[in-house]
């Protein structure tokens, strides 16, 4: 199985600051087909997960552009670029370019 | 507007057997893959099974396999997952998503509680 990474795990952000989370996974992501199944989500306090990106760098509909993937191969990075409020809870990232899917152990975010 | 409503969790004894229901709207459910995902409390994200979009593939985590079975009827647009041996460590919140890749929406999820 893919293992994934997160670091850090736990992160402290001052509003209107940018906040960065890395991943890190066990074996490359990129798949025969050119993509690289990487994405990420954010579950608020008491909520359950909502998409943010997807293959790295594509944010599902909806998702503010303060949000951002980058990344390749097995390391992967989520950028906020301002930091608001309604932003804290915890950032997972997930595999699924095999099976099974697995996912990140969480960065929790909250505010300063 | 997507919406994903799970149901049909609750309180079980070891051993026992549940079936969760997600009922689906708002998109075309039979052109889309399914994921069940769990989180045990104060846990994270623990992603448990996959079906495609017609049906005929099913994948599973290996602590769930032989145990669990997903299937979906396309005629109700319902998903569902049918649990049987239940351990302790089964003991989660249960949220449907859709995409069997990366999922792009979640339902609120059921609770399933193992416990004598």
């Amino acid at each position: 199985d893919i293992v994934m990474t997160q670091t850090p795990l736990s992160l402290s952000v001052t509003p209107g600051q940018p906040a960065s989370i890395s991943c890190k996974s066990s074996q490359s992501l990129l798949h025969s087909d050119g993509k690289t199944y990487l994405s990420w989500y954010l579950q608020k306090p008491g909520q359950p997960p909502q998409s943010l990106i997807y293959e790295v760098s594509n944010r599902f509909s909806g998702v503010p552009d303060r949000f951002s993937g980058s990344g390749s191969g097995t390391d992967f990075t989520l950028k906020i670029s301002r930091v608001e409020a309604e932003d804290v809870g915890v950032y997972y990232c997930m595999q699924s370019v095999q099976l099974p899917r697995t996912f990140g152990p969480g960065t929790k975010v909250d505010i300063k | 507007e997507v919406q994903l409503v799970e149901s049909g969790g609750g309180l079980v004894q070891p051993g026992g057997s549940l079936r969760l229901s997600c009922a689906a709207s708002g998109f075309t459910f039979s052109s889309n893959g399914m994921t069940w995902v769990r989180q045990a409390p104060g846990k994270g994200l623990d992603w448990v099974s996959i079906i495609t979009g017609g049906g005929d593939n099913t994948y599973y985590a290996d602590s769930v396999k032989g145990r669990f079975t997903m299937s979906r009827d396309n005629s109700k647009n319902t998903l569902y997952l049918q649990m049987n041996s239940l351990r302790a460590e089964d003991t989660a919140v249960y949220y449907c998503a859709k995409g069997g890749s990366a999922p792009s929406f979640w339902g609120k999820g059921t609770t399933v509680t193992v416990s004598s």
